[in-house]
């Protein structure tokens, strides 16, 4: 079935260092992408997302290209803040009948030290 | 836009009374979801509504869980009787049916805590 793997964190880094978190997906046909951030005591917000292969979805700096041939939706920035701290979902959208679908990894929790 | 509003943010209750969980999804958005989140399982698909009427409840633990949508601008999950292993962080989320590729839009959830 339909699933997303994504890094187990925490991911501890300084203040402006470089971000990668990990995001694979197994799905069949082409799936829509999404990158979600929660920070402490709310709900998952929309991060960034993208449709078909080789897009690339971007939004406050992060980033994260859309690969078929990798299935990868790997989250990139290049200088992160200290409010950036929080936890990273990624979710696939199934592209089958069931568009309702979505398929969320696990979490990856990123903590930034000034 | 308010976004999705659920309450309570905060339920603490004992282990066989009734809870009931509140929604209030964006206007205009055709589809309801029900999350459930736990360290142990991550987020887990509950239920989700389409104009109303309920769609796929596949995900709802055992009968112990109902959810219902009586018009377009609330939903209640309900859980009777409650358990110590129901605790957990609820999520309500919506998003429109209009455009294929619409993400999920979140509430801030109802942690439960049944003792």
């Amino acid at each position: 079935g339909d699933s997303v793997t994504q890094m187990e964190g925490p991911v501890t880094l300084s203040e402006e260092a470089f971000l990668t978190i990990n995001c694979t997906y197994t799905a069949t046909g082409y799936p829509s992408l999404f990158w979600y951030v929660q920070y402490p005591g709310e709900g998952l917000q929309l991060l960034l997302k993208a449709t078909k292969a080789d897009d690339k979805g971007s939004n406050k700096g992060f980033e994260a290209t859309y690969r078929k041939e990798t299935t990868s939706f790997h989250l990139e920035k290049g200088s992160v803040q200290v409010s950036d701290s929080a936890v990273y979902f990624c979710a696939l959208r199934s592209p089958g009948g069931n568009f309702n679908k979505f398929y969320f990894g696990s979490g990856t929790k990123l903590n930034v030290k000034p | 836009d308010a976004g999705v509003i659920q309450s309570p943010r905060h339920e603490v209750t004992e282990m066989g009374q009734e809870v009931t969980l509140r929604c209030k999804p964006i206007s205009g958005h055709d589809y309801l979801f029900w999350y459930r989140q736990t360290m142990m399982r991550g987020l887990e698909l509950l239920i989700y509504f389409n104009n109303n009427v309920p769609i796929d409840d596949s995900g709802m633990p055992e009968d112990r869980f109902s959810a219902k949508m009586p018009n377009a601008s609330f939903s209640t999950l309900k859980i009777q009787p409650s358990e110590p292993r129901d605790s957990a962080v609820y999520f309500c989320a919506s998003r429109e049916g209009g455009s294929y590729n619409s993400p999920l839009h979140f509430g801030n959830g109802t942690r439960l805590t049944v003792t």
